[in-house]
Protein backbone atom coordinates (compact mmCIF):
# COMPACT_ATOMS: atom_id res chain seq x y z
CA UNK A 1 0.00 0.00 0.00
CA UNK A 2 0.77 3.60 -0.24
CA UNK A 3 3.11 5.07 2.38
CA UNK A 4 3.24 8.84 3.66
CA UNK A 5 6.30 9.42 5.91
CA UNK A 6 6.35 12.16 8.09
CA UNK A 7 9.69 13.28 10.17
CA UNK A 8 10.23 14.31 12.98
CA UNK A 9 7.43 12.04 14.65
CA UNK A 10 8.29 14.56 18.11
CA UNK A 11 9.72 17.74 17.93
CA UNK A 12 10.54 19.46 21.20
CA UNK A 13 12.12 23.19 20.37
CA UNK A 14 11.93 26.05 22.38
CA UNK A 15 10.39 29.92 21.64
CA UNK A 16 11.15 31.88 18.40
CA UNK A 17 12.79 29.26 17.03
CA UNK A 18 11.58 27.78 14.22
CA UNK A 19 10.76 23.67 12.95
CA UNK A 20 10.34 22.12 9.74
CA UNK A 21 8.50 19.16 9.45
CA UNK A 22 8.59 16.68 6.39
CA UNK A 23 6.03 14.61 4.76
CA UNK A 24 7.39 12.19 1.84
CA UNK A 25 5.10 9.73 0.01
CA UNK A 26 7.49 6.62 -0.17
CA UNK A 27 5.96 4.92 -3.07
CA UNK A 28 3.78 7.09 -5.02
CA UNK A 29 3.87 10.30 -6.77
CA UNK A 30 1.42 13.10 -4.97
CA UNK A 31 0.92 16.12 -6.89
CA UNK A 32 -1.52 17.47 -4.17
CA UNK A 33 -0.68 17.07 0.16
CA UNK A 34 -2.62 18.17 2.44
CA UNK A 35 -1.56 19.80 5.91
CA UNK A 36 -3.88 19.30 9.21
CA UNK A 37 -3.50 20.26 12.91
CA UNK A 38 -5.26 18.01 15.53
CA UNK A 39 -5.89 19.35 18.48
CA UNK A 40 -6.30 17.28 21.86
CA UNK A 41 -9.38 15.31 21.42
CA UNK A 42 -10.46 17.28 18.53
CA UNK A 43 -11.21 16.77 14.90
CA UNK A 44 -8.88 17.61 11.82
CA UNK A 45 -8.57 21.16 11.11
CA UNK A 46 -7.40 21.55 7.53
CA UNK A 47 -4.14 24.26 7.02
CA UNK A 48 -3.02 24.36 3.66
CA UNK A 49 -3.62 22.86 -0.11
CA UNK A 50 0.40 22.16 -0.85
CA UNK A 51 0.18 22.02 -4.91
CA UNK A 52 3.73 20.84 -6.40
CA UNK A 53 5.19 23.28 -8.05
CA UNK A 54 2.89 25.99 -7.01
CA UNK A 55 2.28 28.56 -4.21
CA UNK A 56 0.27 26.56 -1.30
CA UNK A 57 -3.84 27.33 -0.67
CA UNK A 58 -3.99 28.52 2.87
CA UNK A 59 -7.34 28.03 4.73
CA UNK A 60 -9.18 30.90 6.23
CA UNK A 61 -7.30 32.29 9.48
CA UNK A 62 -4.05 30.05 8.86
CA UNK A 63 -1.14 32.33 8.74
CA UNK A 64 1.16 31.50 5.50
CA UNK A 65 4.04 33.57 6.58
CA UNK A 66 3.77 31.70 9.91
CA UNK A 67 3.41 28.07 8.78
CA UNK A 68 5.21 28.32 5.13
CA UNK A 69 5.27 25.25 2.86
CA UNK A 70 6.75 23.69 0.06
CA UNK A 71 6.58 21.48 -2.23
CA UNK A 72 8.91 21.43 -4.26
CA UNK A 73 9.06 17.85 -5.59
CA UNK A 74 6.56 14.95 -6.47
CA UNK A 75 7.18 13.36 -3.21
CA UNK A 76 8.08 15.65 -0.63
CA UNK A 77 6.41 18.79 0.98
CA UNK A 78 7.54 20.91 4.10
CA UNK A 79 5.45 22.74 6.73
CA UNK A 80 7.98 25.18 8.46
CA UNK A 81 6.64 26.78 12.17
CA UNK A 82 8.50 29.84 11.86
CA UNK A 83 8.91 31.71 15.12
CA UNK A 84 6.79 29.07 17.03
CA UNK A 85 5.49 29.76 20.00
CA UNK A 86 3.86 27.22 22.60
CA UNK A 87 0.38 28.23 21.61
CA UNK A 88 1.98 26.58 18.25
CA UNK A 89 2.18 23.31 19.73
CA UNK A 90 0.28 20.78 18.16
CA UNK A 91 -0.52 17.69 16.58
CA UNK A 92 0.45 18.25 12.68
CA UNK A 93 -0.79 15.57 10.14
CA UNK A 94 -0.19 15.70 6.37
CA UNK A 95 -1.70 13.17 3.85
CA UNK A 96 -1.57 12.62 -0.24
CA UNK A 97 -3.19 12.02 -2.90
CA UNK A 98 -1.91 9.42 -4.99
CA UNK A 99 -1.66 10.85 -8.42
CA UNK A 100 -2.16 7.33 -10.34
CA UNK A 101 -5.23 6.32 -8.26
CA UNK A 102 -7.01 10.18 -7.73
CA UNK A 103 -10.53 8.63 -8.57
CA UNK A 104 -10.19 6.39 -5.71
CA UNK A 105 -10.54 9.42 -3.90
CA UNK A 106 -8.54 7.91 -0.77
CA UNK A 107 -6.02 10.14 1.18
CA UNK A 108 -3.16 8.51 2.35
CA UNK A 109 -2.00 10.29 6.11
CA UNK A 110 1.16 10.33 7.47
CA UNK A 111 1.98 9.16 11.47
CA UNK A 112 2.28 12.78 12.24
CA UNK A 113 4.14 15.35 14.17
CA UNK A 114 4.21 16.16 17.69
CA UNK A 115 5.17 19.81 18.28
CA UNK A 116 5.60 20.75 22.12
CA UNK A 117 7.02 24.48 21.81
CA UNK A 118 8.45 25.32 25.42
CA UNK B 1 -23.02 23.28 2.27
CA UNK B 2 -21.06 20.21 3.33
CA UNK B 3 -21.18 18.93 7.34
CA UNK B 4 -20.55 15.93 9.15
CA UNK B 5 -21.84 14.88 12.75
CA UNK B 6 -20.96 12.10 14.29
CA UNK B 7 -23.21 11.52 17.03
CA UNK B 8 -20.96 10.27 19.82
CA UNK B 9 -17.97 11.60 21.17
CA UNK B 10 -17.37 8.23 23.07
CA UNK B 11 -18.69 4.33 22.71
CA UNK B 12 -18.29 1.89 25.11
CA UNK B 13 -18.50 -1.79 24.47
CA UNK B 14 -17.48 -5.18 25.71
CA UNK B 15 -15.46 -7.19 23.76
CA UNK B 16 -17.09 -9.55 21.56
CA UNK B 17 -20.33 -7.32 21.25
CA UNK B 18 -21.21 -5.30 18.28
CA UNK B 19 -19.90 -2.01 17.91
CA UNK B 20 -22.30 0.97 16.21
CA UNK B 21 -20.47 4.53 15.24
CA UNK B 22 -23.18 6.62 14.24
CA UNK B 23 -22.37 9.39 11.51
CA UNK B 24 -24.80 11.65 9.60
CA UNK B 25 -23.92 14.16 7.04
CA UNK B 26 -25.30 16.59 4.92
CA UNK B 27 -24.29 17.70 1.39
CA UNK B 28 -25.43 20.03 -1.64
CA UNK B 29 -24.02 16.97 -3.86
CA UNK B 30 -24.08 13.33 -4.07
CA UNK B 31 -21.61 12.85 -1.53
CA UNK B 32 -18.21 10.11 -1.43
CA UNK B 33 -18.13 9.21 2.90
CA UNK B 34 -15.17 7.63 4.25
CA UNK B 35 -14.63 6.20 7.47
CA UNK B 36 -10.88 6.51 8.97
CA UNK B 37 -9.28 4.98 12.19
CA UNK B 38 -6.80 6.80 14.36
CA UNK B 39 -4.81 4.85 16.68
CA UNK B 40 -3.19 6.92 19.72
CA UNK B 41 -0.18 9.13 18.41
CA UNK B 42 -0.84 7.81 14.98
CA UNK B 43 -2.07 9.19 11.58
CA UNK B 44 -5.11 8.10 10.19
CA UNK B 45 -6.29 4.70 7.74
CA UNK B 46 -8.72 4.33 5.80
CA UNK B 47 -11.25 1.51 6.90
CA UNK B 48 -13.31 2.21 4.08
CA UNK B 49 -15.55 4.37 1.44
CA UNK B 50 -18.72 5.06 -0.25
CA UNK B 51 -18.51 6.39 -3.97
CA UNK B 52 -22.16 5.75 -5.69
CA UNK B 53 -21.79 2.00 -5.82
CA UNK B 54 -22.75 -0.13 -3.72
CA UNK B 55 -24.76 1.14 -0.18
CA UNK B 56 -23.08 -1.09 1.78
CA UNK B 57 -19.55 -1.59 2.23
CA UNK B 58 -17.46 -3.45 3.50
CA UNK B 59 -13.57 -2.37 5.04
CA UNK B 60 -10.94 -3.65 6.44
CA UNK B 61 -10.78 -5.36 10.04
CA UNK B 62 -14.47 -6.40 9.78
CA UNK B 63 -16.07 -3.59 9.16
CA UNK B 64 -18.68 -2.33 7.72
CA UNK B 65 -20.84 1.05 6.82
CA UNK B 66 -24.39 1.88 5.22
CA UNK B 67 -25.11 4.74 3.31
CA UNK B 68 -28.73 5.49 3.45
CA UNK B 69 -29.69 8.64 1.65
CA UNK B 70 -33.38 8.93 2.94
CA UNK B 71 -31.54 8.97 6.56
CA UNK B 72 -28.71 11.03 5.70
CA UNK B 73 -26.50 8.37 7.09
CA UNK B 74 -23.39 6.73 6.94
CA UNK B 75 -22.80 4.38 9.97
CA UNK B 76 -19.84 2.11 11.05
CA UNK B 77 -20.69 -1.24 12.21
CA UNK B 78 -18.88 -3.85 12.83
CA UNK B 79 -20.55 -7.86 14.87
CA UNK B 80 -17.92 -8.25 17.13
CA UNK B 81 -15.18 -5.57 19.18
CA UNK B 82 -12.10 -6.80 19.44
CA UNK B 83 -9.71 -5.48 21.54
CA UNK B 84 -6.87 -3.82 18.85
CA UNK B 85 -10.93 -1.85 17.63
CA UNK B 86 -10.05 0.75 20.72
CA UNK B 87 -9.30 4.02 18.76
CA UNK B 88 -10.87 7.24 17.39
CA UNK B 89 -12.60 6.76 14.14
CA UNK B 90 -13.74 9.62 11.62
CA UNK B 91 -16.19 9.76 9.35
CA UNK B 92 -15.78 12.00 6.30
CA UNK B 93 -17.56 13.41 3.29
CA UNK B 94 -16.06 14.61 0.34
CA UNK B 95 -17.44 17.92 -1.34
CA UNK B 96 -19.41 16.55 -4.72
CA UNK B 97 -16.19 14.28 -5.63
CA UNK B 98 -13.75 12.09 -4.35
CA UNK B 99 -11.41 14.39 -5.13
CA UNK B 100 -13.46 17.24 -3.47
CA UNK B 101 -12.65 18.89 -0.18
CA UNK B 102 -12.65 16.78 2.68
CA UNK B 103 -15.07 17.45 5.37
CA UNK B 104 -14.30 15.79 8.90
CA UNK B 105 -16.61 15.09 12.03
CA UNK B 106 -15.04 15.47 15.48
CA UNK B 107 -14.54 11.64 16.40
CA UNK B 108 -15.62 9.40 18.19
CA UNK B 109 -13.77 7.20 20.85
CA UNK B 110 -13.92 3.70 20.76
CA UNK B 111 -13.52 1.67 23.93
CA UNK B 112 -13.75 -1.85 24.38
CA UNK B 113 -13.39 -3.57 27.61
CA UNK B 114 -12.44 -6.73 28.21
Amino acid sequence: GAVVSQHPSRVICKSGTSVKIECRSLDFQATTMFWYRQFPKQSLMLMATSNEGSKATYEQGVEKDKFLINHASLTLSTLTVTSAHPEDSSFYICSARDTRRLHTGELFFGEGSRLTVL
Amino acid sequence: AQSVTQLDSHVSVSEGTPVLLRCNYSSSYSPSLFWYVQHPNKGLQLLLKYTSAATLVKGINGFEAEFKKSETSFHLTKPSAHMSDAAEYFCVVSEGSTLGRLYFGRGTQLTVWP
